[in-house]
């Protein structure tokens, strides 16, 4: 088995500043995601890369930029936290269609 | 408009009962469904995919999809309280090379004791 591991587990941030979102995995997948969950509304795609140095924009990408700089590792980048912006977001890895997710950063801006 | 929309947003049901969860898709491309499950602090784990027509049962859990429809929907029969949590519909396109998936806006379940 394997496991995605977010850091930080809480953040929180103060409005206009760049925030960055930090997702290892050890299943060697190359498919990974980064979702934005608000409550009463689902998971929202923000950004996906099918490979190391791939990146794809989602239907919710404004306002984000993304890394994958190794086939283990996927950072998310909100680039200025917006005032009372209060979210989690989740990232997971996929294989054969079936998508593993970590258990959150949950974004609180002040 | 959401591509996956479910219903209902939250529904209870008694210890022992049967929980019936429904999504539908508004684009025809999707063709591929999933269901997850979350639990509280927890992040999504997938339940079970279906692809074809029809039914498929996993233990307690049946899944049936109406290609026609674009409906499918999750049947919990025997529920228990750990069943309850928060249940998404989730659907990938057919297209050769789509990644994304796309996840309704979930059903909460409630399980009384």
């Amino acid at each position: 088995g394997g496991i995605i591991t977010q850091t930080p587990k809480f953040l929180i941030g103060q409005e206009g500043q760049k925030l960055t979102l930090k997702c290892q995995q050890n299943f060697n997948h190359d498919t990974m995601y980064w979702y934005r969950q608000d409550s009463g509304k689902g998971l929202r795609l923000i950004y996906y890369s099918i490979t190391e140095n791939d990146l794809q924009k989602g239907d919710l990408s404004e306002g984000y930029d993304a890394s994958r700089e190794k086939k283990s590792s996927f950072s998310l980048t909100v680039t200025s936290a917006q005032k009372n912006e209060m979210a989690v977001f989740l990232c997971a890895s996929s294989i054969h269609g079936r998508v593993f997710f970590g258990k959150g950063t949950r974004l609180t801006v002040v | 408009q959401q591509k996956v929309q479910q219903s209902p947003e939250s529904l209870s049901v008694p210890e022992g009962g049967m929980a019936s969860l429904n999504c539908t898709s508004s684009d025809r491309n999707f063709q591929y469904f999933w269901w997850y499950r979350q639990h509280s602090g927890e992040g999504p784990k997938a339940l079970m995919s279906i692809f074809s027509d029809g039914d498929k049962k996993e233990g307690r859990f049946t899944a049936h999809l109406n290609k026609a429809s674009l409906h499918v929907s999750l049947h919990i029969r025997d529920s228990q309280p750990s069943d309850s949590a928060l249940y998404f519909c989730a659907a990938r396109s057919a297209s050769s090379g789509s990644w994304q998936l796309i996840f309704g806006s979930g059903t909460q379940l409630t399980v009384m004791p």
